[in-house]
């Protein structure tokens, strides 16, 4: 079955401690990117890669890293989190450019992050 | 940064009636997609518009792209209980090797029987 998976579906945890949310994808896509849905302002882009070791920032990179060395995989690094990084997390993927008109974007079932 | 409003916020009506979501921008859009997503999932895309002026149907949906492609609709035709859901829409600007999108902050539905 095609999906984008993440891990872990939930996670609490405290300022300052680092962690990563996992993403893969079975789909052999080319395209991944990483957004946060906050109530009232929608879906951000964090980050999104075009490629293996191609990454590029969205709109609200500030407080994260990211990492493209295998096509399947895009983990999102929080080095230091802080409570304003609380909010649900997307991965997304696509074959080609998201948003292309033959390009289907596929999102995981989200992560939902608390950092007290 | 380009800014895509969505309207109505929040939308309650009764099985039957019809309705229509508006997604404006003033900027310029290479495409438009329209997505739903249920509590505790992500969206899934329904629509992808592409040139201006553009209508797609889906069923019970339909979709139009403004001729300009900063504005697009969404408009459902006898809703029913199982359009519930939020509905987004999402501009996407395409680079020579970049894309870049942008998403509305989502009209949530809900059909009572």
């Amino acid at each position: 079955e095609a999906q984008v998976t993440q891990n872990p579906r939930y996670l609490i945890t405290v300022t300052g401690k680092k962690l990563t949310v996992t993403c893969s994808q079975n789909m052999n896509h080319e395209y991944m990117s990483w957004y946060r849905q906050d109530p009232g302002l929608g879906l951000r882009q964090i980050y999104y890669s075009m490629n293996v070791e191609v990454t590029d920032k969205g709109d609200v990179p500030e407080g994260y890293k990211v990492s493209r060395k295998e096509k399947r995989n895009f983990p999102l690094i929080l080095e230091s989190p802080s409570p304003n990084q609380t909010s649900l997390y997307f991965c997304a993927s696509s074959s080609g450019l998201a948003g292309g008109p033959s390009d289907t974007q596929y999102f995981g079932p989200g992560t939902r992050l608390t950092v007290l | 940064t380009q800014l895509l409003e969505q309207s109505p916020q929040f939308l309650s009506i009764q099985e039957g009636e019809n309705l229509t979501v508006y997604c404006n921008s003033s900027s310029v859009f290479s495409s438009l997609q329209w997505y739903r997503q249920e509590p505790g999932e992500g969206p899934v895309l329904l629509v992808t518009v592409v040139t201006g002026g553009e209508v797609k149907k889906l069923k019970r949906l339909t979709f139009q792209f403004g001729d300009a492609r900063k504005d697009s609709s969404l408009h459902i035709t006898a809703a029913q209980p199982g359009d519930t859901g939020l509905y987004l829409c999402a501009g996407a600007r395409h680079y020579s090797s970049a894309s870049k999108i942008i998403f509305g902050s989502g009209t949530r539905l809900s059909i009572r029987p």
